[in-house]
């Protein structure tokens, strides 16, 4: 248990749906990020938010939406997504946006794009 | 654009004998290096990490040597037990520390 939970595990969904990834963390972290994880692909980091602020959105599609409404609450919101979006998806936090200290993930959500 | 190469891609390990995996990196500027573990069904979580002003760090049987020079670092676990079977993930500061980018993973099979 690292302190940073994802909901839902897995999710299944059509291209024309709408869905949401939601986490949460009490560590009392600053920063969380959405990170991509593909088969046979490195971690990509996709948005980070520093004191609920948006500092960092890594190039991606505007079918991905994030919203953080407070330092615990992460959100991923999912529309007319494309099935190579299928991937996990990580929350994570950390003391500080700065790239030197640790990182603590979630368990991720195994999304299936349809 | 900065990245992290890391090899093998798989690795397979008699029980009790040394596993080592290495990564290397383009950002001559990058000064924090983690080491991440991920688990089946799990996120990754860190084990060890290293900074730029130490060559070698250790941590019972992990350890983490970092050549600056050469721009290469690796994970050396002693000893391997079967619950050291997972996927692991080197990482490199970017940007003046601002973030960091993962190598592609190892995944590292203990055989009984």
């Amino acid at each position: 248990e690292t302190g940073v939970t994802q909901t839902p595990r897995h999710l299944v969904m059509g291209m024309t749906n709408k869905k949401s990834l939601k986490c949460e963390q009490h560590l009392g972290h600053n920063a969380m990020y959405w990170y991509k994880q593909s088969a046979k692909k490195p971690l990509e980091l996709m948005f980070v938010y520093n004191f609920k602020e948006q500092t960092e959105n890594n190039s991606v599609p505007s079918r991905f939406s994030p919203e953080c409404p407070n330092s615990s609450h992460l959100f991923l919101h999912l529309h007319t997504l494309q099935p190579e979006d299928s991937a996990l998806y990580f929350c994570a936090s950390s003391p500080t946006s700065s790239g030197d200290t640790e990182a603590f993930f979630g368990q991720g959500t195994r999304l299936t794009v349809v | 654009g900065e990245n992290v190469e890391q090899h093998p891609s798989t690795l397979s390990v008699q029980e009790g004998d040394s596993a080592v995996i290495k990564c290397t990196y383009s950002d001559s500027a990058s000064n924090y290096f983690p080491w991440y573990k991920q688990e089946l069904g799990k996120g990754p979580q860190l084990i060890i990490d290293i900074r730029s002003n130490v060559g070698e760090k250790k941590d019972q049987r992990i350890a983490v040597t970092l050549n600056k020079t050469a721009k290469h670092f690796s994970l050396h676990i002693t000893e391997t037990q079967p619950e050291d079977s997972a996927v692991y993930f080197c990482a490199a500061s970017i940007q003046g520390g601002d973030k960091i980018i993962f190598g592609k993973g190892t995944r590292l099979h203990i055989l009984p």
